[in-house]
């Protein structure tokens, strides 16, 4: 059973709009959310992580919405640029076991 | 330069023919890690260690076997590979603190004919 679940697959967005990339997790056990950004042939990169405690993060241009109750969290970026154009996955963790989403590719248009 | 490196980045090899791939990190991390990266199925934990000589399976150990018998190095082993061991490997180390973020290596295309 997949442990976390990530959509869209892929995405479009135009130069300036929004992207969302939602995910749903099952244990509620994990305590750690991360988002991570990777660029072709390169390993993944932490973008920005959450704790179940707070319902929102942002850095940036970068947003993390959580949900505890509907154990949902999304990643919004906001005034998106064609270099945001990768794959982010989301994650969770209890500390020692990593799960994570199957992955959505951004494309963003110039 | 605070880094983990994996080699070999690529390797085309047969069906049983054993294999290591190398993992070292140079930031005194505790905790490392082992996945897997294949298409539609985001990354996968092979398996991971907490500390010297303290491994754990992950999600997915069929066919994996690790080592870690010093604090920075933390090779991957292949002892009969088989097509279904095609795939995106990396590796990925962290602190054992409260804060779980992890630094990945560069990858190792792995490919068994």
């Amino acid at each position: 059973q997949q442990q976390v679940k990530q959509s869209p697959q892929s995405l479009i967005v135009q130069k300036g709009g929004i992207s969302i990339i939602n995910c749903a997790y099952e244990n509620t056990a994990f305590d750690y959310f991360p988002w991570y950004q990777q660029f072709p042939g390169k390993g993944p990169a932490l973008l920005i992580a959450i704790r179940p405690d707070v319902s929102e993060k942002k850095e940036g241009r970068f947003t993390i919405s959580f949900n505890k109750s509907a154990k949902q969290f999304s990643l919004h970026i906001m005034d998106s640029q064609p270099g945001d154009s990768a794959t982010y996955f989301c994650a969770a963790t209890s500390m020692a076991e990593f799960y994570f989403g199957s992955g959505t590719k951004l494309n963003v248009k110039p | 330069e605070a880094q983990v490196t994996q080699n070999p980045r690529y390797l085309i090899t047969v069906t049983g023919k054993k294999l290591t791939v190398t993992c070292s990190q140079n930031m005194n991390h505790e905790y490392m890690s082992w996945y897997r990266q294949d298409p539609g199925l985001g990354l996968r934990q092979i398996y991971y260690s907490m500390n010297v000589e303290v491994t754990d399976k992950g999600d997915v150990p069929e066919g994996y076997k690790v080592s870690r018998k010093e604090k920075r190095n933390f090779p991957l082993i292949l002892e009969s590979p088989s097509p279904n061991q095609t795939s995106l490997y990396f590796c990925a180390s962290r602190d054992s603190g409260t804060d779980y973020e992890q630094y990945f290596g560069p990858g190792t295309r792995l490919t068994v004919t």
